[in-house]
């Protein structure tokens, strides 16, 4: 039992780049999400799914898309990446929307 | 709208000193309430959560937290901190009684804790 992983740990982009963060849980869970996290901003909801095949918009969506086929996996798609999305990405997972699970994070510097 | 405030960035406690990190919410209804932890390096973990009931809440580690309606607030206790406490703390609150599917988070305050 893996809970919440995380692919890749680290990496680096160019501005205008795309890319894509891959999300997976193993605990069969319905509520997935994804965050930025930034010195002296808490976390921040980009998208999140409340189930496979939905996805929604949380507070800071612009430049980030995402996808839910499958149950298990979360994708967080980055189009052409700017200076801006220079931050440390979590996904967490759930099955109901209190205790949230979270994965070791994704840090992501774009030049 | 929403909002979770912790007004201490950073808080430096001795070893074995008592700890009190703050937190306070902005909620129209009865918040659902919750206290996570992030070691360096890791994802965050939850602590406790409060929903209803006793405003006294225990959880994991020896840390507790008391809900106070009057004053907002839902602050962090342990009586004895260890080295290992050593990490952030964020406050969070459910986005709102009918949409408890997202949490808002606090900014975090860093505990550094001496030996």
């Amino acid at each position: 039992n893996a809970g919440v992983t995380q692919t890749p740990k680290f990496r680096v982009l160019k501005t205008g780049q795309s890319m894509t963060l891959l999300c997976a849980q193993d605990m069969n869970h319905e509520y997935m999400y994804w965050y930025r996290q930034d010195p002296g901003m808490g976390l921040r909801l980009i998208h999140y799914s409340v189930g496979e095949g939905t996805t929604a918009k949380g507070e800071v969506p612009d430049g980030y898309n995402v996808s839910r086929l499958k149950k298990q996996n979360f994708l967080l798609g980055l189009e052409s990446a700017a200076p801006s999305q220079t931050s440390v990405y979590f996904c967490a997972s759930t099955f109901d929307p209190y205790e949230q699970y979270f994965g070791p994070g994704t840090r992501l510097t774009v030049t | 709208a929403q909002s979770v405030t912790q007004p201490d960035i950073h808080i430096t406690v001795s070893e074995g000193a008592s700890l009190e990190l703050r937190c306070n919410y902005s909620y129209g209804a009865t918040p659902y309430l919750f206290w996570y932890v992030q070691s360096p390096g890791q994802g965050l973990q939850l602590l406790l959560k409060y929903f209803s009931g006793d405003t006294l809440v225990q959880g994991i580690k020896g840390f507790e937290a008391e809900f106070k309606r009057s004053q907002s607030s839902f602050n962090l206790r342990k009586p004895s901190v260890h080295w290992s406490d050593a990490a952030e703390y964020f406050c969070a609150v459910a986005a709102s009684s009918y949409n408890t599917d997202k949490l808002i988070f606090g900014t975090g305050t860093r505990l550094q804790v001496f030996p």
